[in-house]
């Protein structure tokens, strides 16, 4: 079992839908959690942190934490073609060290 | 503009050649890091560093070496670069607290022929 679990995909959505992304994770122990969206052929960059249960909102993007059940999860609302990538999930569960454990990435796919 | 630079940002090189991958950032972090990233794998962790003369090797064994003698420079070298090296190599760092944000590169795609 990995330690970072997320469904490759694709997802696809059509435009100006809610696009819903999970991710579980192993590690009761960790503390932080990190949503990055990667472009083929790009470096991933950050969308969301949340260190918390329950959401936290930026813009189109809400991120939910479950730390009982181990699940965080991503929401992209009213979703664009440039939304179409993949999002990595990552969880901190070192704090010394802050390493990040990423999942495999689900492809979205916005159809527009 | 604080930001993180890696060069070259594309190398194609022969079987046997030393090559090095330069990493700097200009946001005064203190702990840098590189992953080794396969097409459509996930981000692999080959090293790190907490601060200068600070390197620990990451979760996936990587036959690559790095340095930190200055705090915004990460460099990563292989000394005989082989075919098996073919990848992509991300370099990111993040402030010294537990839960910070890591900052990726734009990442240095390696052929090795």
């Amino acid at each position: 079992q990995k330690e970072v679990e997320q469904n490759s995909g694709p997802l696809s959505v059509p435009e100006g839908a809610i696009a819903s992304l999970n991710c579980t994770y192993s590690d009761r122990g960790s503390q932080s959690f990190f949503w990055y969206r990667q472009y083929s052929g790009k470096s991933p960059e950050l969308i969301m942190s949340i260190y918390s249960n329950g959401d936290k909102e930026d813009g189109r993007f809400t991120a939910q934490l479950n730390k009982a059940s181990q699940y965080v999860s991503l929401l992209i609302r009213d979703s664009q073609p440039s939304d179409s990538a993949t999002y990595l999930c990552a969880v901190n569960k070192d704090g010394a060290t802050n390493k990040l454990i990423f999942g495999t990435g689900t492809l979205l796919a916005v159809q527009p | 503009e604080a930001d993180i630079y890696q060069t070259p940002r594309y190398l194609v090189i022969g079987t046997g050649k030393k090559i090095t991958l330069e990493c700097s950032q200009t946001m005064g972090h203190d702990k840098m890091y590189w992953y080794q990233q396969d097409p459509g794998m996930e981000l692999h962790l080959i090293h790190y560093s907490y601060g200068v003369n600070s390197t620990e090797k990451g979760d996936l064994s990587s036959e690559s070496t790095v340095s930190r003698i200055r705090t915004e420079h990460f460099p990563l070298t292989l000394e005989s670069a082989r075919p098996s090296h073919t990848s992509q190599y991300l370099c990111a760092s993040s402030e010294a607290g537990g839960r910070e944000t890591q900052y990726f590169g734009p990442g240095t795609r390696l052929l090795v022929l």
